[in-house]
């Protein structure tokens, strides 16, 4: 069974402060990582995906993926009140089947 | 606004009726999923279609039923609900790769509430 574990916050930061958050993964066969945004009532929103070890930069968005230890982060930088939200980590099967399986999601506040 | 467009954007129905749930996408995706989400949870699974074709059921009562009547559209056909299966229904779309390298990209959803 795939496990993808975050946690749950809430996690509260400061307007201007880095966010950051972070996802474990069971399964060390895993390929690709995604990162989605979900406002409450609302539905996820694509943020950023990462396939390869190192950083990649969006924006005030850098996933960082670290395949030897098994866990993705995202770092939101200059953090403002509107990316308060549930943040989900979503890893795929490697079976070419498109299953999703989702983190608990961490729910993140930033202060004003 | 998101390029899956979900409708009804909200429903009520009681526990003897029969409604449907619509999802269209215009982005040439290949494999379109259905979803369910209650609070605080993260989006569960119910079925992918790939190629217009069913590939997974992930055990799902059979008071929903999916259909593809084509690469574009993907329908929930609901009957006999129970008020447990209220919850928001996402439908999302990816292009289908190996090893399942594609992000999906998700509708607005449907709310859903069973009386």
């Amino acid at each position: 069974q795939k496990e993808v574990e975050q946690n749950s916050g809430p996690l509260s930061v400061p307007e201007g402060a880095i966010a950051s958050l972070n996802c474990t993964y069971s399964d060390r066969g895993s390929q690709s990582f995604f990162w989605y945004r979900q406002y409450s009532g609302k539905s996820p929103e694509l943020i950023m995906f990462i396939y390869s070890n190192g950083d990649k930069e969006d924006g005030r968005f850098t996933a960082q993926l670290n395949k030897a230890s098994q866990y993705v982060s995202l770092l939101i930088r200059d953090s403002q009140p509107s990316d308060s939200a549930t943040y989900l980590c979503a890893v795929p099967d490697n079976f070419g089947n498109e299953k999703l399986t989702f983190g608990t999601g961490t729910r993140l506040t930033i202060i004003p | 606004d998101t390029e899956v467009t979900q409708t009804p954007k909200h429903l009520v129905m009681g526990m003897t009726n029969k409604k449907s749930l619509k999802c269209e996408q215009h982005m040439g995706h290949r494999a379109m999923y259905w979803y369910k989400q209650k609070a605080k949870k993260p989006p569960e699974l119910m079925f992918v279609y790939s190629y217009e074709k069913l590939s997974i059921n992930e055990s799902v009562p059979s008071r929903f039923s999916p259909e593809c009547p084509n690469s574009s559209l993907l329908n929930l056909h609901l009957h006999a609900l129970q008020p447990e299966d209220s919850a928001l229904y996402l439908c999302a779309s990816s292009q289908e790769g190996w090893p399942g390298n594609q992000p999906q990209h998700f509708g607005d959803g449907t709310r859903l509430s069973i009386l």
